[in-house]
C-alpha cells in the first residue's frame, strides 16, 4: 500500500519548457488536489478534483492544467514554465464528502531557470 | 473565499516549555480545523483536528481550542521536546461551491531549544 506517490522528486526546467508532474494514489480516495508551497506563503491550492472527470480551479491556477481520467491518477501539467513556478509541489488526497483529512504525497521540488 | 491568518511565523521555546500557535479565519461557514506538522524536507502530516461543534480537543501533549464566535483557534503543545521542532500549519475547511475545500495558514516554524 504505497499511499500517495509523486514523480519526479526533483526537476529543473528552462523557461518555456513544459512538463507533467505525476500523482498517483492507491487509497481509493475521490478527492485529489495540487498545492504549491513557497516560503512564507503556506500551501496554496492550484487545482482540485472531486472524482474522475471532474476538476476545478483553486487559488492559483494560472499556468497549470489538470485532468482526472481515473480515480488513481491526477497529473499536473505546466504549459510553459516560468521562474515564478519554482516551488515545491504537493499532491494530496481525501476520502470524500465527510472527511476533510488530507494525505500528502512526498512532494516534487521544481526549479525553473 | 476563506482567509486564514497564522501567528507567529517563528517561535523558539526552551525544551519543556509550552508553545502556542494562533490562527484566525474569515468564513463563518468553515466547520473543520486541522493542524498539520511538516518536518524539514518531509510532507505535511495531520496531527490533530477539531470540528465546529467541539470547543477543545486533546491528544497527549497536543491540544486545540476553537472559539467560533471570535473565529479563532489555537494549537497548544505542552512539555515541548526537540522532535517537536517543525513547521506547523493551521487550516480551515468547509463546503465552497458545492465541494469541500481546505485553506491553509502561512505556517509557524517552531524551534525547541534543548
Amino acid at each position: 500500500n504505497a499511499g500517495v506517490t509523486q514523480t519526479p522528486k526533483f526537476q529543473v526546467l528552462k523557461t518555456g519548457q513544459s512538463m507533467t508532474l505525476q500523482c498517483a494514489q492507491d487509497m481509493n480516495h475521490e478527492y485529489m488536489s495540487w498545492y504549491r508551497q513557497d516560503p512564507g506563503m503556506g500551501l496554496r491550492l492550484i487545482h482540485y478534483s472531486v472524482g474522475a472527470g471532474i476538476t476545478d480551479q483553486g487559488e492559483v491556477p494560472n499556468g497549470y492544467n489538470v485532468s482526472r481520467s481515473t480515480t488513481e491518477d491526477f497529473p499536473l501539467r505546466l504549459l510553459s514554465a516560468a521562474p515564478s513556478q519554482t516551488s515545491v509541489y504537493f499532491c494530496a488526497t481525501a476520502s470524500g464528502t465527510n472527511s476533510y483529512e488530507q494525505y500528502f504525497g512526498p512532494g516534487t521540488r521544481l526549479t525553473v531557470t | 473565499g476563506e482567509n486564514v491568518e497564522q501567528h507567529p511565523s517563528t517561535l523558539s521555546v526552551q525544551e519543556g516549555d509550552s508553545a502556542v500557535i494562533k490562527c484566525t479565519y474569515s468564513d463563518s461557514a468553515s466547520n473543520y480545523f486541522p493542524w498539520y506538522k511538516q518536518e524539514l524536507g518531509k510532507r505535511p502530516q495531520l496531527i490533530i483536528d477539531i470540528r465546529s461543534n467541539v470547543g477543545e480537543k486533546k491528544d497527549q501533549r497536543i491540544a486545540v481550542t476553537l472559539n467560533k464566535t471570535a473565529k479563532h483557534f489555537s494549537l497548544h503543545i505542552t512539555e515541548t521536546q526537540p522532535e517537536d521542532s517543525a513547521v506547523y500549519f493551521c487550516a480551515a475547511g468547509g463546503i465552497s461551491g458545492g465541494y469541500q475545500k481546505v485553506t491553509f495558514g502561512t505556517g509557524t516554524k517552531l524551534q525547541v531549544i534543548p
